[in-house]
């Protein structure tokens, strides 16, 4: 089955490093999107990919950082530098202009 | 891409219909009405989407005014797998992203 693939689902981060969260589809979709989303609030676009080798920051970019190597493939790296980082992120994918299917998060825990 | 406005929760009885509103009174003429829901600790599902007129697929139907200022979301007989919350974007599609707002958390009864 088609779909997108977050792991881990659980992750815990000691303060100073740096983490990579996975987002892998086979869905074929072009374009590919990283959310955060904070207890009893929406989601907040961090970095998004319209097509390999480019990406773009959305409204949080601040502190994390993306690479698209390959279409199937969106990690996310969470860097010290991002100070509030204890939150559930979400990816999802889409061919341009239409709905989009997201998966089932990883929550990161800094500890 | 205009914005939404959704009430902050709402109540329903289950195996009864439930109508969430949106009103998206700033809404260009391209922009389609998407909805998402997301239930506890999961990634959002995708809904239903329209441009002008209503649509009805298996999880809801989707009513769409003629001015097109507002839309209502409706769940025909709610059970308790419909407890989430409901997400009304307006997204032109070829530009620009999704963009969710704090939605409407539907609470559902037995």
């Amino acid at each position: 089955d088609g779909g997108i693939t977050q792991s881990p689902k659980y992750l815990f981060r000691k303060e100073g490093q740096n983490v990579t969260l996975s987002c892998e589809q086979n869905l074929n979709h072009d374009a590919m999107y990283w959310y955060r989303q904070d207890p009893g609030q929406g989601l907040r676009l961090i970095y998004y990919s319209q097509i390999v080798n480019d990406f773009q920051k959305g409204d949080i970019a601040e502190g994390y950082s993306v690479s698209r190597e390959k279409k199937e493939s969106f990690p996310l790296t969470v860097t010290s530098a991002q100070k509030n980082p204890t939150a559930f992120y979400l990816c999802a994918s889409s061919w341009t202009g239409y709905g989009y299917t997201f998966g089932s998060g990883t929550r990161l825990t800094v500890v | 891409d205009a914005k939404t406005t959704q009430p902050n929760s709402m109540e329903s009885n289950e195996e009864e219909p439930v109508h969430l509103p949106c009103n998206h009174s700033t809404i260009s003429g391209t922009d389609y009405i998407h909805w998402y829901r997301q239930l506890p600790s999961q990634g959002p599902e995708y809904v239903i989407h329209g441009l002008t007129s209503n649509v009805n697929n298996r999880m809801a139907s989707l009513a769409i005014a003629e001015d097109r200022k507002s839309s209502t979301l409706i769940l025909h007989r709610a059970t308790l797998r419909d407890a989430a919350v409901y997400y009304c974007i307006s997204f032109e599609g070829s530009q620009g992203n999704l963009i969710f707002g704090k939605g409407t958390k539907l609470s559902v009864k037995p």
